[in-house]
């Protein structure tokens, strides 16, 4: 089924720790984007990308970095995680001017 | 760059009673506007969206009205049930931007 997946769904890691979360796509969508939400509250943008080879940064201040060397493919790195970093980060991506179909999230837990 | 603002922040209906939330944008040049609904523990997903060639879009209990002079565009459930509690989120781009710029959020609460 097309879809936007992203993993893992659940990550527990200690401080100091480099991690990558991981979204794919299969609906062939060139634009691509990170949020980060806490429970039940605003969307941030941290990240997006027009297309392969294409990354901004977004509204929020983020240590993370991003890559798109595929276009299904926009994975985030934190090269060393903190207890600030503890947040939800969904995925999401879309075609053209479309609306956003977005992923499942992660829940990190930096500890 | 685009600024949209969500009113009220919480509302609390009782069931098959209406629900009204309210957005305003910034930039003249947003001609997108999607609504998304958000569970608890749920990816947001879209549930209605119009574009500014159009001032109002209807799905069932669900419509949203767009009035692009004042700029401001609202979502309207009519005859609530208890799974229409969630937050929503309205969001708003538009013209050689292709992100969204998301409102707040409204928590929806139904109340049997």
């Amino acid at each position: 089924e097309a879809d936007i997946y992203q993993t893992p769904r659940y990550l527990v890691i200690g401080t100091g720790k480099k991690i990558t979360l991981e979204c794919s796509q299969t609906m062939g969508h060139d634009k691509m984007y990170w949020y980060q939400q806490d429970p039940g509250m605003e969307l941030h943008l941290i990240h997006y990308s027009y297309g392969v080879n294409s990354t901004e940064k977004g509204d929020l201040s983020s240590e993370s970095t991003v890559s798109r060397i595929r276009t299904e493919h926009f994975p985030l790195t934190l090269e060393s995680a903190r207890p600030s970093h503890t947040s939800q980060y969904l995925c999401a991506s879309s075609w053209a001017s479309d609306g956003y179909t977005f992923g499942s999230g992660t829940r990190l837990t930096v500890v | 760059g685009e600024n949209v603002e969500q009113h009220p922040s919480t509302l609390s209906v009782q069931e098959g009673d209406s629900a009204v939330i309210k957005c305003t944008y910034s930039d003249s040049a947003s001609n997108y506007f999607p609504w998304y609904k958000q569970e608890l523990g749920k990816r947001p997903q879209l549930i209605i969206d119009i574009r500014s060639n159009v001032g109002e879009k209807k799905d069932q209990r669900i419509a949203v009205t767009l009035n692009k002079t004042a700029k401001h565009f609202s979502l309207h459930i009519t005859e609530t049930q208890p799974e229409d509690s969630a937050v929503y989120f309205c969001a708003a781009s538009g013209g050689s931007n292709y992100k969204l710029t998301f409102g707040k959020g409204t928590l929806l609460t139904v109340n049997p």
